[in-house]
């Protein structure tokens, strides 16, 4: 199963917004409405922030949301915090019947 | 309140074997889809393999397939990872996680981890 794939870094200003992209395929991102996106500060389990593409977790934040088109999806964070400083994962199911992840994406709020 | 504790990893050479756990509470143990994903130091996340509600249906990802089995307990609300023929592209923590409610491929809650290491 390959990665699917995101950009390494991005970064914005308090009161910005940025997005990020997790590009696969059509047997994974492209086929299904499965996307995940996951929020991990270092040292830390991750955290779920979005499933199924556009759904938020109860307790996450109304400023994480998600998009897809084709074969890419989009996590995007408005109104950029100081504490939204972390590693991004974007994940998806697979017709391969698995999970694949992609490898991450480290946001840095200057 | 969702727990998940896991437990057994260690140092081993390569070549050795290996059997994490993790202790699962706060939720109906039973009715959910389990996952393993690990991330080795300073490295990504990468999922290892799920096992359904019943323990039916397994899978893995190609690069421990025929190396690790997945398999739980419901009686004792556990869930293992048997890692044999270990190498040292193995070394990371290992995370459990339970998916949501009647979505299998979305893990909403993880444990905090134990770390593999895997040297000779």
């Amino acid at each position: 199963q390959s990665a699917l794939t995101q950009p390494a870094s991005v970064s914005g200003s308090p009161g910005q917004s940025i997005t990020i992209s997790c590009t696969g395929t059509s047997s994974d991102v492209g086929g299904y409405n499965y996307v995940s996106w996951y929020q991990q500060y270092p040292g830390k389990a991750p955290k779920l922030i979005i499933y199924e593409v556009t759904n938020r977790p109860s307790g996450v934040s109304n400023h994480f949301s998600g998009s897809k088109s084709g074969n890419t999806a989009f996590l995007t964070i408005s109104g950029l915090q100081a504490e939204d400083e972390a590693r991004y994962y974007c994940s998806s199911y697979t017709n391969r019947r698995g999970v694949v992840f992609g490898g991450g994406t480290k946001l840095t709020v200057v | 309140e969702v727990q998940l504790v896991e437990s057994g990893g260690v140092g081993v050479q390569p070549g050795g074997s290996l059997r994490l756990s993790c202790a699962a509470s706060g939720f109906m143990f039973d009715d959910y889809t389990m996952h393993w994903v690990r991330q080795g130091p300073g490295k990504g996340l990468e999922w290892v393999s799920l096992i359904s509600w019943d323990g039916v249906r397994t899978y893995y990802a190609d690069s421990v397939k025929g190396r690790f089995t997945i398999s739980r307990d419901n009686r004792k609300n556990s869930l293992y990872l048997q890692m044999n023929n270990l190498r040292t592209e193995d070394t990371a923590s290992y995370f459990c996680a339970k998916s949501l409610s009647g979505s299998g491929s979305v893990l909403e809650s993880w444990g905090q981890g134990t770390l593999v290491t895997v040297s000779s």
